[in-house]
Parts: C-alpha cells; structure tokens; sequence
C-alpha cells in the first residue's frame, strides 16, 4: 500500500545533540513538509519541499534542516540549536501543482528531551 | 494571508448526540477548506474538502461541512456520534491559486464522546 512512512516512532535527544527524524513516501508524490504539533497549537510548517534539491523554510525553521536527495526521502534534523524540541513532528506529502491536492500524512515521531 | 480559527478547543458530547465543530477562516482571495481528523499517537487523515460546486461536503463516515462565504465558516456536523468519533479535528484553508499553496492549520477541537 502507499503511504508515509516516519521513524523512529519515539526518539530522545539528549543536550547539545543533533537528531535526524526520518520520512519515506511511496506515493510519488513531488511536495513533502515537515510540522512540529504541540499541545494547543496546532501544527506549525517547519520545512517544505515542492522539488528534489530544493526546499525552503516554513513558518518555524530555526534550529532544524532538511534535506531533499531523492523524491521519497526528506530527512528533518533536529540541531542543539533547538532549544525547545519536544514535540510531535509530522511529515506530509503532496502532489505539488495544483492547490486542490490534500496532503497524505505519516504517523508522527515523538522527540522528547532526556 | 489565510488564517483558522477552531474557537473551541474541546467539545464533550454524549454518544448518538449531534455536535458540530466550529471553523471560521480568514482570507482576501478564493480558497479551498479541509477538515483533517487525528487519533491519539496518529498523523493525520483527510476527512472531507470543499472545492468548489456544492456547499455542502459530505464523508463516508457520516460526517459533513458547510461551506459559507458570506460567514467565512466551514463548521463540520454529524447527527449522532459514536464513541469511535473521539479525536482530535483540524481545520484547515489554502489560497485556490494555480500552483503550490501552503495550507494553514487551525489550533484543533478535540471531540470526547462519552457514553
């Protein structure tokens, strides 16, 4: 079947460490983003990629990155940068032209603080 | 610049109640609505969207939305409620622009059904 998939489901980071959030779709799809989803917020646009070797910021990109090597694979790393990480972090992907096209979502990485 | 609001942050309802969830937008051009639903420790799945044609938007699950312009709101409804129906409820809108359009989410309304 299609779909998204994102590892690891639970993930630590301890302080001054870096963390990768892994994310593989199989929808063929060209647009991928990565949200970060706290707690009365809703979901916030971290990183967003409409085409390989290429990305750009969202609304909350400082202290992450990301790249953008094949079409099914956009990695988000989580940077010591970072100082407030812990969070759900949700990767999407979608067709890239046309406004019309939902998203398709993984099932989440929880990153939390040790 | 589009913007959600979900006023109600959550909705405690009795199961086989009716409940409707509040969805008002904000945006100067066209633009296209979705409603996103979240089980605990779950991404995200589509619900329904409102494109263009009929206002009136209907799910395979018995649920449905209302597209009103003149409101600005896309609330969603369902008649009755199963315990099953608890989750969390996103709604969302995008510029109906040709081309790549991000899409703003709204703060949630987590649903409890109780028995």
């Amino acid at each position: 079947d299609g779909g998204i998939t994102q590892s690891p489901k639970y993930l630590f980071r301890k302080e001054g460490q870096n963390v990768t959030l892994s994310c593989e779709q199989n929808l063929n799809h060209d647009a991928m983003y990565w949200y970060r989803q706290d707690p009365g917020q809703g979901l916030r646009l971290i990183y967003y990629s409409q085409i390989v070797n290429d990305f750009q910021k969202g609304d909350i990109a400082e202290g992450y990155s990301v790249s953008r090597e094949k079409k099914e694979s956009f990695p988000l790393t989580v940077t010591s940068a970072q100082k407030n990480p812990t969070a759900f972090y949700l990767c999407a992907s979608s067709w890239a032209w046309g406004s019309n096209q939902p998203q398709h979502f993984g099932d989440g990485t929880r990153l939390s603080i040790l | 610049a589009q913007s959600v609001t979900q006023l109600d942050s959550q909705v405690p309802v009795f199961e086989e109640a009716p409940v409707e969830l509040r969805c008002n937008y904000s945006s100067s051009v066209s633009v296209y609505l979705f409603w996103y639903v979240q089980y605990p420790n779950q991404g995200l799945q589509l619900l329904l969207k409102y494109l263009s044609g009929s206002t009136l938007v209907e799910s395979i699950n018995g649920f449905e939305a209302e597209f009103n312009k003149s409101q600005t709101s896309f609330h969603l409804r369902k008649p009755s409620v199963h315990i099953s129906d608890t989750a969390e409820y996103f709604c969302a809108v995008r510029r109906s622009n040709t081309g790549f359009q991000k899409l703003v989410f709204g703060t949630g309304t987590r649903l409890l059904v109780s028995p």
